[in-house]
Order: C-alpha cells, then structure tokens, then sequence
C-alpha cells in the first residue's frame, strides 16, 4: 500500500498562534512531499515541494517565512503555519511520492484549520 | 502558463448510467496522468494513473488518453449513488527538474441520482 497520514486532522487556533501540522508515509519512504492548501468549492493549490534533507521549494505567491516546511527525515514532514489569521483557514493536505520513477502522490487525509 | 482544464460539472446521471468526465491539458511534454476521486470534505484518493496512449480499464473505470490531442478522459461505468463526488484530473508539471509536481484541474463534480 501507500498510507500517508496526516496530524491533527482539526485544529482550532486563536490569531496570532502557530500551528504545526505533521505529514508521515507509513508505508514506504516518500522521496518528495508536497504540500496543498485547498479553500471551499476550489481545486488544490499546491504551495511547497519538500524533499528530504533540502530546503522547501515554494510556488509563488507562497510566503515562505510564514509557512515552514521542514522535511527531517524520509517519512515526515512538517508544514508550521506562524503567526496564523483568519485567512489562513483553510484544508491542508500533504502528499508523498515514492520516487523510484513514479509520479504517483498519495494524499494524507488532510488538515482543517480554523483560525478565530 | 501550464493548464489543466476541466469542466466543473455539475455532471448529473442516473444510476446505471456511464459518465464521462474530460480534460485537457495545455504541456505537451507531460508524461503521467491521474484521476482522483474528492469526496466533500475528504482529501483526494487515486483512481487510475495512465502514462501511454488508448485506454486503460480498472474495474469500472476507463481511463482514456490521447497526447497527440492533449486529452484524457475517464469513463465511469454503472455509476453508483457512492460515485457521486468531484473528480480532479492531474498532469505532470514537465519541463526541467519539477520533482513529481502534479498539476491539476479545477475539478467536475459527478452526481449520481439513484
């Protein structure tokens, strides 16, 4: 199989806190790790590409200083959103792929955040 | 800019009924296609993956995929009450080092009426 999990599956913060969310493979050791931000009724919006042991790449638009991803080791990565606003409510969800030459990504089952 | 386009539906069908869900995808050096399937709520879940020209065929889904057109397709047959949610289609981001990055669409929303 290729069981990503993610925690905490809700959050519920106040503005101005930091949240940390956490993106594990349990199953196979993900090469890469993709993070997406998805708002209601809209499509996935893909904000970082992780790869183990690197920096993230961000896509534009994405402010990395307010948006940490750090990917330790080859089945987790963290995505911290600091000093989070309303705005920032939103599905997170991450994705891993395998490498070995497959471009499959398996999603975690995401992350709904909701700052007051 | 890379696109993937999708018609955002609502695609409404009886039950029993084949759907047919299209894309379109605008980088002609994409190699891999997905279909995920999106309940309301829920993250994506993979339905198929296709990388050659023709069809595919998984249970009762099909796959379908012509590059020279720039164009995959995904057929659904006897369509399910439990198949009604939205189904993204995904490309790969070709073009240099992109990593895997997936490109998707906007989403067509399938709504299955027993």
């Amino acid at each position: 199989g290729a069981v990503v999990s993610q925690h905490p599956s809700r959050v519920i913060c106040k503005s101005g806190t930091s949240v940390k969310i956490e993106c594990r493979s349990l199953d196979f050791q993900a090469t890469t790790m993709f993070w997406y931000r998805q708002f209601p009724k809209q499509s996935l919006m893909l904000m970082a590409t992780s790869n183990e042991g690197s920096k993230a790449t961000y896509e534009q638009g994405v402010e990395k200083d307010k948006f940490l991803i750090n990917h330790a080791s080859l089945t987790l990565s963290t995505l911290t959103v600091t000093s989070a606003h309303p705005e920032d409510s939103s599905f997170y969800i991450c994705s891993a792929n395998r490498g070995s030459g497959t471009d499959t990504q398996y999603f975690g089952p995401g992350t709904r955040l909701t700052v007051l | 800019q890379k696109e993937v386009e999708q018609n955002s539906g609502p695609l409404s069908v009886p039950e029993g009924a084949i759907a047919s869900l299209n894309c379109t995808y605008s980088d002609r050096g994409s190699q891999s296609f997905f279909w995920y399937r999106q309940y309301s709520g829920k993250s994506p879940e993979l339905i198929m993956s296709i990388y050659s020209n023709g069809d595919k065929e998984d249970g009762r889904f099909t796959a379908q995929l012509n590059k020279a057109s720039q164009y995959v397709s995904l057929l659904i047959r006897d369509s399910q009450p439990s198949d009604s949610a939205t189904y993204l289609c995904a490309v790969t981001a070709e073009g240099g080092n992109q990593g895997g990055k997936l490109i998707f669409g906007q989403g067509t929303e399938l709504s299955v009426k027993p």
